[in-house]
């Protein structure tokens, strides 16, 4: 079946110690997204790529940087994790940009 | 600032009634409508998509859409308890035609 993986499905960190999730998808999409969720929040854009092209949104902190080496994986990397950074990091991927998006499972992380 | 509004519930509607879910939407320009269901702790999940005014039904499920009164709902047949999740409501109109999500209902089906 097509679909969107992430992994890991649950993270925990330390305080500014570095972390990398990452997401693939078997959809052939060319648009990939990531998603910052909080409790009782909607989800919020942090960038996605439309192939190759990268688009960061204006209020995403410089804490968050993305990779996506290839069509099929897309990597978030969060440099110095805050406490406040603890959140649901949900995947998405669309055929194109404003079409329907597919999710993945999502990474839980906590950070310590 | 492109919006979408929901009210955040709890709605509560007893098995077997029909749940009604609404949102509205602030940029007259939207074309595109998403209904996804998340269950707590879980990511959400594609329910329904609304392009044109009218309703469109799938299954137990039906999206009803009016430009001119920049309102969608998602009407829920038969609720079952198993409906019980957050609906969130969204809308093209982001930087670069992206999703724009509201904040979610979430529905209660009691037994």
């Amino acid at each position: 079946d097509a679909m969107v993986i992430q992994n890991p499905r649950y993270q925990v960190t330390q305080f500014g110690k570095p972390v990398t999730l990452s997401c693939s998808q078997t959809l052939n999409h060319n648009v990939m997204y990531w998603y910052q969720q909080k409790s009782s929040q909607a989800p919020k854009l942090l960038f996605h790529y439309y192939d190759k092209d990268f688009n960061n949104e204006a209020d995403t902190p410089d804490n968050f940087q993305s990779r996506r080496p290839n069509t099929s994986f897309c990597f978030l990397d969060i440099r110095s994790p805050g406490l406040g950074d603890a959140a649901m990091y949900l995947c998405a991927t669309s055929s194109q940009q404003g079409s329907e998006q597919y999710f993945g499972p999502g990474t839980r992380l906590t950070v310590t | 600032q492109k919006e979408v509004e929901q009210n955040s519930g709890p709605l509560s509607v007893p098995e077997g009634a029909i749940a009604s879910l609404n949102c509205t939407y602030s940029d007259r320009g939207s074309q595109s409508f998403f209904w996804y269901r998340q269950y707590s702790g879980k990511s959400p999940e594609l329910i329904m998509f609304i392009y044109s005014n009218g309703d469109k039904e799938d299954g137990r499920f039906t999206a009803q859409l009016n430009k001119a009164s920049q309102y969608v709902s998602l009407l829920i047949r038969d609720s079952q308890p198993s409906d019980s999740a957050t609906y969130l409501c969204a809308t093209r109109g982001g930087s670069q035609g992206n999703l724009i999500f509201g904040k979610g209902t979430k529905l209660s089906v009691k037994p």
